[in-house]
């Protein structure tokens, strides 16, 4: 299995700060990451995919990188509706999907 | 726009089989190069992918979850389906039904239902 380690687990920010969550891979996945934000009692909303690729009508505050096994989520001026849990995901190994553990974003 | 919901029982007997099902609207669950996917969440944890399916492929299941689990789509009714049997406890949580997009080599979740909650309890 290859394992997804989210850091921290849990933030309180500001509005208007910069915001940055890490992933870190068990073992390499190359860029095939992809991040999500879940709100209370909601399903998960796409975000990026592909490690650093904005899914469409995802505000441009919102910008992912890294590759291999090391990957950050940035939000570069954090707004209130931005509260919430984000989820990391690989696809590397299609045959076993795996989530990160989630980050608790608090305004 | 592909929209997904998931119907079923809230409460399902320890032992018994979990079956829920996933209609799709604004699309055809046949068309296209999308997969059919079914993803919990057990209560204020992390998500745990079940399993997915082609339209005209064979499902792909975790492995944890492989040696009970049944997922299956119905063309004619544009519907998913997904069968868990021997349920315990730790089977309660919130099930979505999602649409995993291929783009390249990275696959990942573009549209989901809303999400059922199972509760498994005697």
């Amino acid at each position: 299995d290859i394992q997804m380690t989210q850091s921290p687990s849990s933030l309180s920010a500001s509005v208007g700060d910069r915001v940055t969550i890490t992933c870190r891979a068990s073992d390499g996945i190359s860029n095939y990451l992809h991040w999500y934000q879940q709100k209370p009692g909601k399903a998960p909303k796409l975000l990026i995919y592909g490690a650093s690729i904005l899914q469409s009508g995802v505000p441009s505050r919102f910008s992912g990188s890294g590759s291999g096994s090391h990957f950050t989520l940035t939000i570069s001026s954090l707004q209130p509706e931005d509260f919430g849990t984000y989820y990391c995901q690989q696809s590397f190994n299609t045959l076993l999907i795996t989530f990160g553990g989630g980050t608790k974003v608090e305004i | 726009q592909v929209q997904l919901q998931e119907s079923g029982p809230g409460l399902v007997k320890p032992a018994q089989t979990l079956s829920l099902t996933c209609g799709v609207s604004g699309g055809s669950i046949s068309s296209g190069a999308e997969y059919w996917t079914w993803i919990r969440q057990h209560p204020g944890k992390a998500l745990e992918w079940i399993g997915f399916i082609y339209h005209s492929g064979s499902p792909y299941y975790n492995p944890s979850l492989k040696s009970r689990t049944i997922i299956s789509v119905d063309t004619s009714k544009n519907q998913l389906s997904l069968r868990l049997n021997s349920v315990t406890a730790a089977d309660t949580a919130m099930y979505f039904c999602a649409r995993m997009r291929r783009d390249g080599s990275n696959y990942f979740f573009d549209y989901w239902g809303q999400g059922i909650l199972v509760t498994v309890s005697s």
